[in-house]
């Protein structure tokens, strides 16, 4: 059973634009969410997280906004440039944070078009 | 920030045979993570390895076939023993980021490919 789940497994947006990536989970004991981001041949890095004490956090053209009700969050990218072009990976943790195992989804490709 | 090598970065390998990949950070830490994902699903922790004790596998996951070892604070190992198609994933290790503890960073991955 799924934990977390990232229904979208892919997502085209033109440059300039915001996307918008969804994330939806199960697990009421989760703590933190983070989003992640991953190139081909590479391990995935670390965008932006949010505590499930808050509602939004902002970093720089990244947005997540948390609806703890719904189980729904939302990575939002203002304005979409090339380089956002990649899979990018909704987590979550326990309160032990970075300490935990973390839970992913299974990702969703955004794909930025000129 | 902590930089985490792989090694092997892929591998073929045949069924029945074990592979075991390296993770080395260039930093001490005392808890490392290993992870699985296979074509198409998500990232999937298979144990916790701290150094100086047993590691701790999640549900699925056993010694048996994933052992682990962790002979010191920058250093670990995962083997897929007896392998079969299905281990056909990328296993990644991880460590968790000291100045922003609620994340990790993660390794390059290891390619793994058993026919």
């Amino acid at each position: 059973d799924q934990q977390v789940k990232q229904n979208s497994p892919s997502l085209s947006v033109q440059e300039g634009r915001i996307s918008i990536l969804n994330c939806d989970y199960t697990n009421s004991m989760f703590d933190y969410f983070l989003w992640y981001k991953k190139y081909p041949a590479e391990g995935p890095t670390f965008l932006i997280s949010i505590s499930s004490i808050k509602d939004k956090n902002e970093d720089g053209r990244f947005t997540v906004f948390l609806n703890k009700s719904a189980k729904h969050l939302s990575l939002h990218i203002v304005p979409s440039q090339p380089g956002d072009s990649a899979v990018y990976f909704c987590a979550a943790s326990g309160a032990g944070g970075g300490a935990d195992g973390l839970t992913f989804g299974k990702g969703t490709h955004l794909i930025i078009q000129p | 920030s902590a930089v985490i090598s792989q090694k092997p970065s892929r591998d073929i390998c045949q069924r029945g045979t074990s592979l075991t990949i390296q993770c080395q950070v260039d930093s001490q830490v005392t808890m490392m993570f290993w992870y699985r994902q296979q074509p198409g699903q998500s990232l999937t922790l298979i144990a916790t390895a701290n150094q100086g004790s047993e590691a701790t596998y999640e549900s699925g996951f056993v010694i048996d076939k994933f052992p682990i070892s962790r002979p010191n604070l920058t250093f670990s190992t995962l083997t897929v023993s007896n392998m079969s198609p299905e281990d056909s994933s990328i296993y990644l290790c991880s460590v968790p980021r000291l100045d922003r503890a609620v994340t990790q960073y993660f390794g390059p991955g290891t390619r793994l490919t058993v026919l």
